[in-house]
């Protein structure tokens, strides 16, 4: 079965840390780029980071900017995303998605990340 | 950055009746716009991609249309699982922006 898993969120202290990853199965995700985006509670979809196949091409929303780090170890088939700094504001559920837009995009199930103290 | 406006924010309709939702960019995207349903508690799903493409497995009784900063989704006949959120979201550039978001109900 293809599909993304997403594992890493739960309760951080404002301040904090936290590394969600986004394994793949069934397929290779070193052919794709890779996206986040978060949904607050209650709230839409925001776009929050991107990285190309081969990570040389990676792009924040201005959130994440300097507080978020993007990569990918295209071996084990997983991208993380390394979050810093973290503000009650950044509490959502962080989904990965594959190819954000054209055909063949694919989403994980989301894993909730909560900022407090 | 490119702003994504969708209208109306939440609609509601009978099964049967035909529905519209409609999108706009802040500057010209081409054709690089995707529609999103959302149901609750669930991932969002691709539905269209450049703007009037039908996903494969989607069924045809949606359709997107539109090019440059006015787009649409219509849901020629609206059925009971077709309820939840629908987003457009541009890929033209980053950063990749999505819309506020539409709520469909069902009378």
């Amino acid at each position: 079965e293809v599909k993304l898993v997403e594992s890493g969120g739960g309760l951080a202290k404002p301040g904090g840390s936290l590394t969600l990853s986004c394994a793949a199965s069934g397929f290779r995700l070193s052919n794709y780029t890779v996206n986040w985006v978060r949904q607050a509670p209650g709230k839409g979809l925001e776009w929050v980071s991107s990285i190309s196949s081969k990570g040389d091409y990676i792009h924040y929303a201005d959130s994440a900017k300097g507080r978020f780090t993007i990569s990918r170890d295209n071996a084990k088939n997983v991208v993380h995303l390394q979050m810093d700094s973290l503000r009650a504001q950044d509490t959502a559920v962080y989904y990965c998605a594959r190819k954000l837009g054209p055909t063949g995009n694919l989403w994980g199930q989301g894993t909730p990340v909560t900022v407090s103290s | 950055d490119i702003l994504m406006t969708q209208s109306p924010s939440t609609l509601s309709a009978p099964v049967g009746d035909r529905v519209t939702i409609t999108c706009r960019a802040s500057q010209s995207i081409g054709s690089w716009l995707a529609w999103y349903q959302q149901r609750p508690g669930k991932a969002p799903k691709l539905l269209i991609f450049e703007a009037s493409k039908l996903e494969i497995g989607v069924p045809s009784r949606f359709s997107g249309s539109g090019s440059g900063t006015e787009f649409a989704l219509t849901i020629a006949s609206l059925q009971p699982e077709d309820l939840g959120l629908y987003y457009c979201q541009q890929y033209d550039n980053h950063p990749l922006a999505f819309g506020g978001g539409t709520k469909v109900e069902i009378q």
